[in-house]
């Protein structure tokens, strides 16, 4: 099967823009996860979506992060405007299940300058 | 909420050598537990996971967990290292939504 597609692989810009990053799940899974890994760091939860629904985003910095997972397959997450600490890996995973294992994508890397 | 501890940012053993990892957990219903590795540039790929039932797991790559409710630990060993293992180790835990501990970097020597 495909694994978790994201893009772009890296992502370097200047604080105060915006970003977008791009996943695609594994098909037929239902949750999808976006995770924030800073060097150095265990991965940090910043939102789970169960279809096209948000189950948790209590970690999210609503005041500059967005997500949305459209029909429930692709998501996105965005960034706008970009501070210096958002400089991270920004990981995407699916599960088909509850308390499922997860399947990850590569990551983008985002610089912020 | 659910969290992880995992004790040691850093473990380096000989090839050959057994490989423990230390994973503790806190969690206010029974755990769903996991073992993740990541290699440089690459997202995570799952070793190993506890759910029910027996509590001594087997992964790839000969990797084995214990599950100990009383001591509320996730340990991950290896009877011998490879060199092949050295990467970066990420205990989990699951309530619905999954939680990290901060990893612990394995280095293999020669």
């Amino acid at each position: 099967e495909a694994g978790v597609a994201q893009s772009p692989r890296y992502k370097i810009i200047e604080k105060r823009q915006s970003v977008a990053f791009w996943c695609n799940p594994i098909s037929g899974h239902a949750t999808l996860y976006w995770y924030q890994q800073i060097l150095g760091q265990g991965p940090k939860l910043l939102i789970q979506f169960q279809n096209n629904g948000v189950v948790d985003d209590s970690q999210l910095p609503k005041d500059r992060f967005s997500a949305e997972r459209l029909k429930g397959v692709d998501s996105t997450l965005k960034i706008q405007p970009a501070k210096l600490e958002d400089s991270a890996v920004y990981l995407c995973a699916s599960g088909d299940g509850h308390n499922s294992p997860l399947h990850f994508g590569n990551g983008t890397r985002l610089t912020v300058t | 909420a659910q969290s992880v501890t995992q004790l040691g940012s850093h473990v380096s053993v000989s090839e050959g050598a057994l490989v423990l990892l230390r994973c503790n957990y806190s969690s206010s219903v029974p755990p769903y537990l996991f073992w993740y590795v990541q290699y440089p540039n690459q997202g995570l790929q799952l070793l190993l996971k506890y759910t029910t039932g027996a509590t001594l797991v087997k992964g790839i790559n000969g990797f084995e967990a214990e599950f100990k409710k009383s001591e509320t630990s996730f340990h991950l060993t290896k009877p011998s290292a490879h060199m092949s293992d050295a990467a970066e180790y990420f205990c989990a835990v699951s309530e619905g939504d999954m939680r990290f501990g901060a990893g612990t970097r394995l280095t293999v020597k020669p």
